[in-house]
């Protein structure tokens, strides 16, 4: 079936840096993908959906220039936290959209703390 | 707006035991609807939808859920559950394409021996 991958799993860096989290389909074309945080005991929060080749439309509080999203491709994604803080620690998920089958997956997730 | 409320933070039931987990949704038309399980540092795996026909739809691991219009609801049962189900249950509401998902706060259920 249909297999939605996210790299890192995992990842830990200083206060101050910028992680960049891959999320890609891989046996689908996936025009529009979204993004979610979920912190601790918490649910998903939607942050922004991302069309490939076009900008990515983001939710209301959530910061464009802190959170750039690319979609470059039809089976890419990224989603780069910049000058991370401790408060960006959290679960970041991605959805892809396979329109042609009428189906969405989620990736695994990355685990993202910030030191 | 849409929004999803799951009533039960936390419910815990015996190994065996027949299970429903609630749900309540609000949506200005006609609802595309999901329960995942999440277990804990995974991503989401999806146990069932509806999208139209018949309100009583089936999904993995014999789970079903029933939409009910009249109540703007889409409980999830399972009528004996074993210790693998423990995990955290999300419904949420989407719309045509489901595309725009919103989640409910999630329902977290312990099995008990």
């Amino acid at each position: 079936g249909a297999v939605v991958s996210q790299h890192p799993s995992w990842v830990i860096c200083k206060s101050g840096t910028s992680v960049k989290i891959e999320c890609r389909s891989l046996d689908f074309q996936a025009t529009t993908m979204f993004w979610y945080r979920q912190f601790p005991k918490q649910s998903l929060m939607l942050m922004a959906t991302s069309n490939e080749g076009s900008k990515a439309t983001y939710e209301q509080g959530v910061e464009k220039d802190k959170f750039l999203i690319n979609h470059a491709s039809l089976t890419l994604s990224t989603l780069t936290v910049t000058s991370a803080h401790p408060e960006d620690s959290s679960f970041y998920i991605c959805r892809a959209e396979d329109r042609g089958a009428n189906e969405q997956f989620f990736g695994p997730g990355t685990r993202l703390t910030v030191l | 707006a849409q929004s999803v409320t799951q009533p039960d933070i936390h419910i815990t039931v015996s190994e065996g035991a027949s299970l429903e987990l609630r749900c309540n949704y609000s949506y200005g038309a006609t609802p595309y609807l999901f329960w995942y399980v999440q277990s804990p540092g995974q991503g989401l795996q999806l146990l069932l939808k509806y999208f139209s026909g018949d309100t009583l739809v089936q999904g993995i691991k014999g789970f079903e859920a029933e939409f009910k219009r009249s109540q703007s609801s889409f409980n999830l049962r399972k009528p004996s559950v074993h210790w693998s189900d423990a995990a955290e249950y999300f419904c949420a509401v989407g719309g045509q394409g489901a595309q725009k998902l919103v989640f409910g706060q999630g329902t977290r259920l312990t099995i008990n021996p």
